[in-house]
């Protein structure tokens, strides 16, 4: 069984603050996602990495994907009220038959 | 709009009842997935289609709980004699391959009194 932890599981933080939020396992996996989710909403995904060590830019988030593939990161600067939510990380096997999910990092940005 | 969609959003049931939701998939994608979601949990695996072949059950997946997805493009999910364990976001996703990202649909919030 492959199991996702992610780290803190809660953060509150100060508008314009940055912070660094953590997936990690003792699997490897052939992807790694990474979803934001809204309350009542379903998650909505933000990247896919795929090669070890890789990093990947979406505006002010910063995605990072451990070189043996069992672990990510995701780092966002200058936090805005607007990236508040629970931000999960999945993971599919070399095979794609089993995906799982973390039990997510759930962000506060106050204004 | 060419994402997820899954009707209802939301449900309110009487314990012992039955509950039937759908899911329809990106046009497109060979593979159907259903989860579901308690508060402050991630999503948890439930079972998943490549087309219209249900190929693999989560033990979360108790006898009460069926899946179809009969012509290969929308899916069902049916819970049977409902109890209030039963209380979660079920949420649908599919996917073009798989190897390929999944993409959720809003889900469906259901609540047995």
């Amino acid at each position: 069984t492959q199991l996702l932890e992610q780290s803190p599981q809660f953060l509150s933080i100060q508008e314009g603050e940055n912070l660094t939020v953590y997936c990690n396992s003792s699997s490897v996996f052939s992807s790694l996602q990474w979803y934001r989710q809204e309350p009542g909403e379903g998650p909505v995904l933000l990247v896919t990495v795929v090669t070890g060590g890789e990093v990947k830019k979406l505006k002010r988030l910063t995605f990072q994907f451990g070189d043996a593939r069992k672990d990510s990161s995701l780092h966002i600067t200058a936090a805005q009220p607007g990236d508040t939510g629970l931000y999960l990380c999945a993971g599919a096997d070399g095979y794609g038959q089993n995906f799982v999910f973390g039990p997510g990092t759930r962000l506060s940005v106050l204004p | 709009d060419t994402g997820v969609s899954q009707d209802p959003r939301h449900k309110i049931t009487k314990r012992g009842q039955n509950v039937t939701f759908r899911c329809d998939p990106i046009s497109e994608h060979n593979r159907l997935y259903w989860y579901r979601q308690t508060l402050g949990q991630g999503p948890e695996f439930l079972t998943y289609f490549q087309n219209e072949a249900q190929l693999e059950k989560s033990r979360l997946l108790s006898d009460r709980f069926s899946a179809e997805r009969p012509k290969g493009s929308f899916s069902t999910l049916e819970i049977q004699r409902t109890e209030q364990g039963d209380s979660a976001m079920y949420l649908c996703a599919s996917s073009l391959g798989w190897e390929d990202t999944q993409y959720f649909g809003p889900g469906t919030r259901l609540t047995v009194l």
